[in-house]
């Protein structure tokens, strides 16, 4: 089975403070995915990565980076956190190819104070 | 550009009764379509994808190129059915990107 592994369920950060949002998925998937979740707007993608070492930006990357130096692990960080930051962020894995679906982490729900 | 809509943000119907979950996509390339289910408390998971042509939990969903649709279906609700569901499209021409609607609520009511 597929694990996703998200390192916290829940974070409390202050305006300002750099945050890292690590994930974890143990299925050598090529591509990896950061997203936000918010009620009424769904999903949005934050960025992706389809290899090591590479990183696209998805819909909404402003404020936000991502590294991705092994395969496994692919973190977001948010460089100077913003109260509007707060939301829900959910780590998704994929292999390449057509008809791959995502496999999705528990979330991180994160509150900037 | 909105790639997949999904117009009904709520969504209750009750214990028996058929359910209709819609889903409307634009993508000038082939399509491939996702449902996904999130549970109260839990993951998002995969619940069907049309290449499958399965049926999950008594659901299912037909691809409608005309019509460019994926509504997702289930003749007889039950109480465990009450999530929130995505629909999904994957684009392969950039890499393997997905994009979700915006969510439907499903609640059924006893």
């Amino acid at each position: 089975d597929v694990k996703v592994t998200q390192s916290s369920r829940y974070l409390v950060k202050r305006t300002g403070e750099k945050v890292f949002l690590e994930c974890v998925q143990d299925m050598d998937h090529e591509n990896m995915f950061w997203y936000r979740q918010d009620p009424g707007l769904g999903l949005r993608l934050i960025y992706f990565s389809y290899d090591v070492k590479m990183k696209e930006k998805g819909d909404i990357p402003e404020g936000y980076s991502v590294s991705r130096e092994k395969k496994e692990r692919f973190s977001l960080i948010l460089e100077s956190a913003s109260t509007n930051q707060t939301s829900m962020y959910l780590c998704a894995s994929s292999f390449r190819g057509d008809y791959q679906p995502q496999h999705f982490g528990d979330g991180t729900r994160l509150s900037i104070l | 550009a909105q790639r997949v809509t999904q117009p009904e943000k709520l969504l209750s119907v009750f214990k028996g009764a058929p359910v209709e979950l819609k889903c409307n996509y634009s993508y000038s390339g082939s399509p491939e379509l996702f449902w996904y289910v999130q549970y109260s408390r839990q993951r998002l998971q995969l619940l069907l994808r049309h290449i499958s042509r399965e049926s999950i939990k008594g659901f299912t969903a037909d691809l409608n190129k005309g019509e460019t649709s994926f509504h997702l279906k289930k003749p007889f609700a039950q109480e465990e059915d009450s999530a929130m569901y995505y629909c999904a499209l994957l684009t392969t021409n950039t890499g393997n990107q997905f994009y979700f609607g915006t969510g439907t609520s499903l609640t059924v009511i006893p």
